[in-house]
This record gives structure tokens, C-alpha cells and sequence, in this order.
């Protein structure tokens, strides 16, 4: 079976400019979930998604939204992008949003903001 | 709020040599912990999870972790290092809400001939 998809695999913006991130997640899997790893640190919380409800949210700034499809699918949009941006955007999906479900990591978007 | 601690960003051992990666937690409730590992340029994966069925909880790739409430611990061990094992490590909780997995900072684990 196919694991967490996302596309696409590598991006350069410039600052100001909007970025807008996909991922699929695994088939069945209801809950999709966004993370934000900047270089040499743990991955930081930005959403989560259940039934194409938001769930959670972590502590970024309204230029971070996201949302879901029907098909499970979702998207993480960034506006007026800034150097600091730049990171490793992760997508996880699992099949519920209880605290013990595990959640599967897709290889991630590697953005970069010049 | 529950986070994660883990001790040491960088641990250097020899092929075949015991892996200890430690980690410890905080949480106001009974805690769900993971440990995830991250070879480079890739997302990642889960190595195993504690959700309190059993405290010595065992892995992939030969890694196993046991969760001490007595000492807030999950640590991961492994008793032979391998080449492959070279990556970053990251241990993780749930957060109080439930959605999301609050990480640890990593430790970047170095194996040597």
C-alpha cells in the first residue's frame, strides 16, 4: 500500500509570495495532520484535520491555513512567505485523532524562502 | 502541558557497541510516547510507541524502549549498533488535546567502524 504522499518535493519562493503544500494520506485514513521541522530541530504541531474539520491547531500565525478534501486529501497554504519559513513541511496521516492512534509520516516538502 | 526532553543532540557509538538514547517526559496525564527515527532527506518513521499496555515495549529494527514512571523515562535502546542505524532520533508525546505529537529536538545518532 502507498504510504503519505506529498508534492511537491522541493519549492523556492521569495518573501511575500504564497506557497501552497499537498498531501495524500494513507487509503483509509481519515486524519491528516501538518508539521513544520526548521533544520536541526524537532518537528513543531501546525494542524490537524479530521473529517475535513479542523481539530487542533498549533502556534502559527494566520498566514498558515489548511484544509481537507472529501477524498481525505489536504492542502497547508503559507501567504506573505518570510525567510522564516523556510523549513521541512511534514505531513502525517492516521486513521483517527485519538492520543494513542499513531500517525504516519509522508517524506515531507522542503521549502525554501529567498 | 506534555513535552519531551531528550538528552544529548549527538551520540557517538561503534558498530556493534549498546545504543542508549535517552528521553525523558512531562505530562499531567497518563502519557502515549513514540519514538520516530529520520534518515536524511527523508520524512519520519516510526520505530515504536508506548500506550500503556506493556512498559518494555519493543521495535523495529531491534530497538525496544522502556517507559519508567518513576523516573519519567522512555528510553530507546538497542543492544548491537549497525552502520545503518546512523540517522536522527526523535522521541515524542501526545498533547494534552490529543492531536497533536509534541517532539522532542533530536539526537543525531553517529555509528563508527
Amino acid at each position: 500500500d502507498a504510504g503519505v504522499t506529498q508534492s511537491p518535493t522541493h519549492l523556492i519562493k521569495t518573501r511575500g509570495q504564497h506557497v501552497t503544500l499537498r498531501c495524500s494520506p494513507i487509503s483509509g485514513h481519515k486524519s491528516v495532520s501538518w508539521y513544520q521541522q526548521v533544520l536541526g530541530q524537532g518537528p513543531q504541531f501546525i494542524f490537524q484535520y479530521y473529517e475535513k474539520e479542523e481539530r487542533g491547531r498549533g502556534n502559527f500565525p494566520d498566514r498558515f491555513s489548511a484544509r481537507q478534501f472529501p477524498n481525505y486529501s489536504s492542502e497547508l497554504n503559507v501567504n506573505a512567505l518570510l525567510l522564516g519559513d523556510s523549513a521541512l513541511y511534514l505531513c502525517a496521516s492516521s486513521w483517527d485523532s485519538p492520543r494513542q492512534e499513531t500517525q504516519y509520516f509522508g517524506p515531507g516538502t522542503r521549502l525554501l524562502v529567498l | 502541558a506534555q513535552s519531551v526532553t531528550q538528552l544529548g543532540s549527538h551520540v557517538s557509538v561503534s558498530e556493534g557497541a549498546l545504543v542508549l538514547l535517552r528521553c525523558n517526559y512531562s505530562s499531567s496525564v497518563p502519557p502515549y510516547l513514540f519514538w520516530y527515527v529520520q534518515y536524511p532527506n527523508q520524512g519520519l518513521q516510526l520505530l515504536l510507541k508506548y500506550t500503556s499496555a506493556a512498559t518494555l515495549v519493543k521495535g523495529i529494527n531491534g530497538f525496544e524502549a522502556e517507559f519508567k514512571k518513576s523516573e519519567t523515562s522512555f528510553h530507546l535502546t538497542k543492544p548491537s549498533a549497525h552502520m545503518s542505524d546512523a540517522a536522527e532520533y526523535f522521541c515524542a508525546v501526545n498533547s494534552n488535546s490529543g492531536y497533536a505529537l509534541n517532539f522532542g529536538k533530536g539526537t543525531s545518532l553517529l555509528v563508527t567502524p
